[in-house]
């Protein structure tokens, strides 16, 4: 069945460091894949999202791109802060009115 | 901008006792959904909506739990009996196929209920 793989967490990097989550799914069809995060004590918030092969998308320094040959959406970010410390989810949805199968999430933590 | 809110943000409840969650999606959507996080554990679909009537639904969803449409704008889910593992943080989304091909769900800030 479809699934999201991600990295264990929780991930702890120092404020300006380069910033990797691996992600990698397997799917039926062709998903359109997302990046979810959850900040302390908030609820789910679309951070980027990808719908086709080579597609990166990207939002507040944050990008990912849409792997075909590798099944992976990789996040990424140059420089983190310690606002970005959060959950953050990998998720895949194929087609309309399909529901979301989120990866388990990964922890990061940011120190100044 | 437009977001999916929900109520209450916290509920405590007896086991047994039936709870309702509740959740306005955004106002043109036309596709809702229920899903799940257990404390510390990753987010699970539990249930599909669209055309007023249930679309999809996991295998979490059973006979204890239900989603009604009761007006425009509410969408609710329904436990009917609640166990002690039902005690999750409960997301609503909604979504609106909009541009061609593409599919994104806005999920709400969840209601965190508690089974005691």
């Amino acid at each position: 069945g479809d699934s999201v793989t991600q990295m264990e967490g929780p991930v702890t990097l120092s404020e300006e460091a380069f910033l990797t989550i691996n992600c990698t799914y397997t799917a039926t069809g062709y998903p359109s894949l997302f990046w979810y995060v959850q900040y302390p004590g908030e609820g789910l918030q679309l951070l980027l999202k990808a719908t086709k092969a080579d597609d990166k998308g990207s939002n507040k320094g944050f990008e990912a791109t849409y792997r075909k040959e590798t099944t992976s959406f990789h996040l990424e970010k140059g420089s983190v802060q310690v606002s970005d410390s959060a959950v953050y989810f990998c998720a895949q949805s194929v087609g309309y009115g399909q529901n979301f199968v989120f990866g388990p999430g990964t922890r990061l933590s940011v120190l100044p | 901008e437009p977001e999916v809110t929900q109520t209450p943000s916290h509920q405590v409840t007896q086991m047994g006792q039936e709870v309702i969650l509740r959740c306005v999606p955004i106002s043109n959507h036309l596709y809702f959904y229920w899903y799940r996080q257990i404390l510390g554990q990753k987010v699970e679909f539990l249930v599909s909506f669209y055309n007023n009537e249930i679309s999809e639904k996991s295998e979490i969803f059973d006979d204890q739990f239900s989603v009604e449409r009761p007006d425009g704008s509410n969408f609710t889910l329904k436990i009917r009996s609640t166990k002690l593992e039902d005690s999750a943080m409960y997301f609503c989304a909604s979504s609106d196929p909009g541009l061609a091909g593409v599919e994104t769900q806005y999920f709400g800030p969840g209601t965190r209920l508690l089974v005691l």
